[in-house]
């Protein structure tokens, strides 16, 4: 199975910042990653696919990057709605498998 | 709009098997590929297996020798099964829809979820 490193497991940042968050693969995956957005007692919420394309709905101050074993989601102002846990997800083979997750807190 | 609702016991006791269905309303079942995820409490997500609506599956490795997911096209449903389960399975299971945009295998609807505990 395809390990998915994600960093940090957690930070803080304040409303309007610019948060990026990193996924490592541990083998090359091309663009087979997702990125979703998990809220406290709610399902996931797919937020990117195919590494840098936007789901429909997903305001446009999300955005990812990389292709192979690096990976980023970048948050370019920072809304009290985002407010999070975020996952990575590839797709590239079987089993599917997550990274570990990436706790967006309030500063 | 599409609608998945995950139903089936909540407490199941070691040993025994897991069944839990999702019954899909607003969309035929017979267009996409559809998954299980589970999620223990606290912890992260842990794909189990998709099923496409023509009976093709395909099952996390690790979960494979337990793991049965089925489909029924006339109640636009599928199922788990997990059988032998022990307190490692208590989670929140989720069923989810492969995302006609990003790939069967990413995922664009989900269920709410339901938690099963494993428990005498």
């Amino acid at each position: 199975a395809i390990q998915l490193t994600q960093s940090p497991s957690s930070l803080s940042a304040s409303v309007g910042d610019r948060v990026t968050i990193t996924c490592r693969a541990g083998q090359g995956i091309r663009s087979g990653l997702a990125w979703y957005q998990q809220k406290p007692g709610k399902a996931p919420k797919l937020v990117i696919y195919h590494a840098s394309s936007l789901e429909s709905g997903v305001p446009s101050r999300f955005s990812g990057s990389g292709s192979g074993t690096d990976f980023t989601l970048t948050i370019s102002s920072l809304q009290p709605e985002d407010f999070a846990t975020y996952y990575c997800q590839q797709f590239n083979s079987y089993p599917l498998t997550f990274g570990g997750g990436t706790k967006v807190e309030i500063k | 709009q599409v609608q998945l609702q995950e139903s089936g016991p909540g407490l199941v006791k070691p040993s025994e098997t897991l069944s839990l269905t999702c019954t899909v309303s607003g969309v035929s079942i017979s267009s996409y590929y559809w998954s299980w995820i589970r999620q223990p409490p606290g912890k992260g997500l842990e794909w189990i297996g998709c099923i496409y609506y023509s009976g093709s599956t395909d099952y996390n490795p690790s979960l494979k020798s337990r793991v049965t997911v089925s489909v029924d096209t006339s109640q636009n449903h599928f199922s788990l099964k997990l059988t032998s389960v022990t307190a490692a399975d208590t989670a929140l299971y989720y069923c989810a829809r492969g995302s006609p945009r990003g790939g069967d295998d990413t995922f664009d609807i989900w269920g709410q979820g339901t938690m099963v505990t494993v428990s005498s």
